[in-house]
């Protein structure tokens, strides 16, 4: 089966510097790799998506980059703020199985 | 008003005991999934159901059955607990579109604590 692997898993940054978060992923098949964002006492929430046709994809502070040749992928936020303290998931599927990453607990010093 | 909710949020039980975990979505979605979260972080699937059909049964023991009375409810019911079941459960549900999962809405969690 599918086989996530994410570093690093813990990263400090100061507020306003940049974040990334690699991942990879060991079916070639995989097609959609979601980013999830957890906070304390909550369910994890989807902050970012992309699927296999695309290699990267931004949102205002977050961007999301593809690489199928080497099966990884990575999470880059800019302009880091406090509320970007949380744990993120990196993720990979193909059909109706979603196969997390271990997770990276993001710390923003202010 | 809470798109997935899933209740007990806390459950503190005896080892060898039945419990029960309930999930509802109000989202119109037609797969359901549980998530099982260990101390670790670590977010394994344990079982997804598509309209009320099981389509993914990991590799979870049969102590563990869940039940799909309709397309919004997924229910949990775990017998004999052991204190490796403690865990926080999530219930999730998306739209899945061309075979894919889409995106996943998580309920908040149910802690549960094996004594």
């Amino acid at each position: 089966g599918e086989n996530v692997e994410q570093h690093p898993s813990t990263l400090s940054v100061q507020e306003g510097d940049s974040a990334v978060i690699k991942c990879t992923y060991s079916d070639s098949a995989s097609n959609y790799f979601p980013w999830y964002k957890q906070e304390l006492g909550k369910g994890p929430q989807l902050i970012i998506d992309i699927r296999s046709n695309v290699g990267e994809k931004k949102d205002q502070r977050i961007a999301v980059t593809l690489n199928k040749t080497a099966k990884h992928f990575s999470l880059h936020i800019t302009e880091t703020q406090p509320e970007d303290s949380a744990v993120y998931f990196c993720a990979a599927s193909k059909g109706p199985k979603l196969t997390f990453g271990t997770g990276t607990r993001l710390t923003i010093i202010p | 008003d809470t798109a997935v909710s899933q209740t007990p949020k806390y459950l503190v039980t005896q080892m060898g005991n039945d419990k029960s975990i309930k999930c509802e979505q109000n989202l119109g979605h037609d797969t359901m999934y549980w998530y099982k979260q260990d101390s670790k972080k670590f977010l394994k699937i344990m079982f997804s159901y598509n309209n009320k059909e099981l389509i993914i049964n990991e590799t979870v023991p049969n102590r563990f059955s869940p039940k799909s009375p309709d397309k919004a409810h997924l229910n949990l019911h775990i017998n004999s607990l052991e204190l490796g079941d403690s865990a926080v459960y999530f219930c999730a549900s998306s739209q899945a579109h061309g075979g894919g999962t889409g995106e996943l809405f998580f309920g908040e969690g149910s802690r549960l604590t094996v004594l």
